[in-house]
């Protein structure tokens, strides 16, 4: 079945540390985006690219990075200068171009830091 | 710039009863508009979308959406509860500009409790 994967479901991480959440699909779809999701604030927008080797900050892009070297593949890092970490992070994708086309979402990663 | 509202951070239903959940738009254009429902701990599905025609949109496992465009308003609605929907409820609208980037702006979410 086509879907996005993301992995880990579960991520804890010590204050100064980088963590790498990855983000697969298998949709064939061109855009893939990163949001992030705190209680009562609905879903925010990190990074999106649009095709490989291309990406853009979204509204909230500082401390994070991110890579499209594949168009199945678009890893999100947490790095160190993200003051505020703690959060659930949600991978998605839809066809570029496609009129009204809805998104599709992984099932998520908890990053917790301790 | 656009936005989306959800009134109501919470909603409570009986069982068999009618729901609706709230959700006004503004967008500059005409917008694409889309209702999300969300577990504990899980990605976020799609339920309905509207984009252009008939103003009552009907989407997956019974839900329904009217778009009004007078009142910039896309009411999620049921009309018989189950337990099974508790859940939450994420209204979404996204730029109707064709090509490039179409940003899509999330409401801040409705939980949905479905009283047995």
């Amino acid at each position: 079945d086509g879907g996005i994967t993301q992995s880990p479901k579960y991520l804890f991480r010590k204050e100064g540390q980088n963590v790498t959440l990855s983000c697969e699909q298998n949709l064939n779809h061109d855009a893939m985006y990163w949001y992030r999701q705190d209680p009562g604030q609905g879903l925010r927008l990190i990074y999106y690219s649009q095709i490989v080797n291309d990406f853009q900050k979204g509204d909230i892009a500082e401390g994070y990075s991110v890579s499209r070297e594949k168009k199945e593949s678009f890893p999100l890092t947490v790095t160190s200068a993200q003051k505020n970490p703690t959060a659930f992070y949600l991978c998605a994708s839809t066809q570029r171009g496609e009129v009204g086309g809805e998104l599709f979402f992984g099932e998520g990663s908890r990053l917790t830091v301790l | 710039a656009q936005s989306v509202a959800q009134p109501e951070d919470q909603v409570n239903v009986a069982e068999g009863n009618p729901l609706t959940v709230k959700c006004t738009y503004s967008v500059s254009g005409n917008p694409y508009l889309f209702w999300y429902v969300q577990y504990p701990n899980r990605g976020l599905q799609f339920l309905l979308k509207y984009i252009t025609g008939d103003n009552l949109v009907k989407g997956s496992y019974g839900f329904e959406a009217e778009f009004n465009k007078s009142q910039t308003s896309f009411h999620l609605k049921k009309p018989s509860a189950l337990v099974s929907d508790s859940a939450l409820y994420f209204c979404a609208v996204r730029d109707t500009r064709t090509g490039g980037y179409q940003k899509v702006t999330f409401g801040t979410g409705t939980k949905l409790q479905v009283i047995p």
